[in-house]
């Protein structure tokens, strides 16, 4: 079956850039995603893009997509303490649909 | 920007009992999911559904969950005799199309049995 996997935790400090990566199994996915949960909160869809794409360039977020090797990544720019998150990369499913596989999530801490 | 609403935001139930969690999903959407999230554990799909239907269910969607939509707005998931397991975060979510659209998830609903 499909299988998401992210590292779980990344520290960085205020005003620099994180990069969060997901490796995913599903070559056939058409859409990936991250989201973004904050403690107690639920899953804010943050952003997506469509398989045939690189790269997608979203104010401080950037998108980064290799096909060939399966790796999605999330760069966040400029990243503040309001950025302090958990942030899960999903893929859709084969079966086509919309039932998402998500990863491990990966838990952003931005330090002072 | 419209969004999914989910009450409670907190249930606690005894062992056996059943629970109704609700949701309101986004109104021009017509595809509605659940998933939950075991502390400490991956967001895993339960169901999918469509047009008054199940469209997909996973392994965890056994005969005590069921799910409904009881008119035009609400949207629920019953699990008819919780277990201890079944402690988790309940999330509801929709989407536009069946398809390549992005689902929009509430803030879930916290069930502990005890």
């Amino acid at each position: 079956g499909e299988d998401v996997e992210q590292s779980l935790f990344l520290s960085v400090r205020e005003g620099d850039s994180s990069v969060i990566n997901c490796t995913y199994t599903d070559s056939s996915s058409t859409y990936l995603y991250w989201y973004k949960q904050e403690p107690g909160a639920g899953l804010q869809l943050l952003t997506y893009i469509f398989s045939n794409m690189d790269m997608k360039q979203d104010q401080r977020l950037t998108v980064l997509l290799n096909k060939k090797d399966k790796h999605l990544s999330l760069r966040i720019a400029d990243t503040q303490t309001g950025d302090s998150a958990i942030y899960f990369c999903a893929e859709t499913d084969t079966g086509g649909g919309n039932k998402l596989t998500f990863g491990t999530g990966t838990q952003l801490k931005v330090e002072l | 920007e419209p969004e999914v609403t989910q009450t409670p935001s907190h249930q606690v139930t005894q062992m056996g009992q059943e629970v109704i969690l609700r949701c309101v999903p986004i109104s021009n959407h017509l595809y509605f999911y659940w998933y939950r999230q075991i502390l400490g554990q991956k967001v895993e799909f339960l169901v999918s559904f469509y047009n008054n239907e199940i469209s997909e269910k996973s392994e965890i969607f056994d005969d005590q969950f069921s799910v409904e939509r009881p008119d035009g707005s609400n949207f629920t998931l019953k699990i008819r005799s919780t277990k201890l397991e079944d402690s988790a975060m309940y999330f509801c979510a929709s989407s536009r199309q069946v398809s390549n659209s992005p689902l929009h998830f509430g803030n879930g609903t916290r069930l502990t049995v005890t």
